[in-house]
């Protein structure tokens, strides 16, 4: 069964803290990995798409990268601004569904 | 452009009542999905649309039904809705373009609450 797993659920850090956000999948097939941002009681709003294992793409903090098995994405010096959910999503080939991760809630502190 | 947007906002229902939720788009995307959102669980697909006049079911599509008419609308009603629907509903859309996986994007949500 195809599955995407993000890690941690939640993750506090310190404002300038850098970290980063798991995403694990075992779609078979895969035909893109995406990540959007979602703040309270709003949509979730794109951020990146990667394509194939070894790609990497960056927008100002923030910077994906994608292997076989897993997404990263990371965050450097966050803001306080950049306290979201984040979420993680999957398609595969043969099939317009795509899996979306449970999300990880980042909160950065002043 | 305004993208994708929905209406209505918010909307409390009562058990066995019926509802229509429209999403619009001004991207002349051909595809347009319905997903809903519920605590502790990722965004799941109800049903979609692959252009005008096409529908298709997704992940979790009893209780509801769609219908696309019109390019830039799709529709979702609850004929008679229950309190296991009570839920955030998001429409996307996205562009028809060969090889890969496209960018869905999103509008913002409408909360339903059925007592």
């Amino acid at each position: 069964e195809d599955q995407v797993t993000q890690s941690p659920e939640a993750l506090r850090l310190q404002e300038g803290e850098s970290s980063s956000l798991n995403c694990s999948y075992t779609v078979s097939g895969l035909r893109g990995l995406f990540w959007y941002r979602q703040d309270p009681g709003k949509g979730p709003e794109f951020l990146f798409t990667l394509y194939s294992a070894g790609e990497e793409k960056e927008k100002e903090r923030l910077k994906a990268t994608l292997t076989k098995k897993e997404s990263f994405l990371h965050i450097t010096a966050p803001k306080p601004e950049d306290s979201a959910t984040y979420l993680c999503a999957v398609g595969w080939k043969g099939n317009e569904k795509l899996t979306f991760g449970t999300g990880t809630r980042l909160t950065i502190i002043p | 452009n305004a993208g994708v947007t929905q209406t209505p906002k918010f909307r409390v229902l009562k058990t066995g009542q019926s509802m229509t939720l429209l999403c619009a788009q001004d991207m002349n995307h051909e595809y347009m999905y319905w997903y809903r959102q519920d605590p502790g669980m990722g965004l799941r697909l109800i049903h979609y649309s692959v252009g005008e006049g096409t529908t298709a079911k997704g992940e979790v599509p009893d209780g509801y039904n769609v219908s696309r008419l019109k390019k830039q609308n799709f529709l979702l009603g609850l004929e008679s809705a229950a309190p296991s629907q009570t839920s955030v509903y998001f429409c996307a859309s996205r562009p028809n373009h060969r090889g890969g996986q496209e960018t869905q994007y999103f509008g913002p949500g409408t909360r339903l609450l059925v007592l």
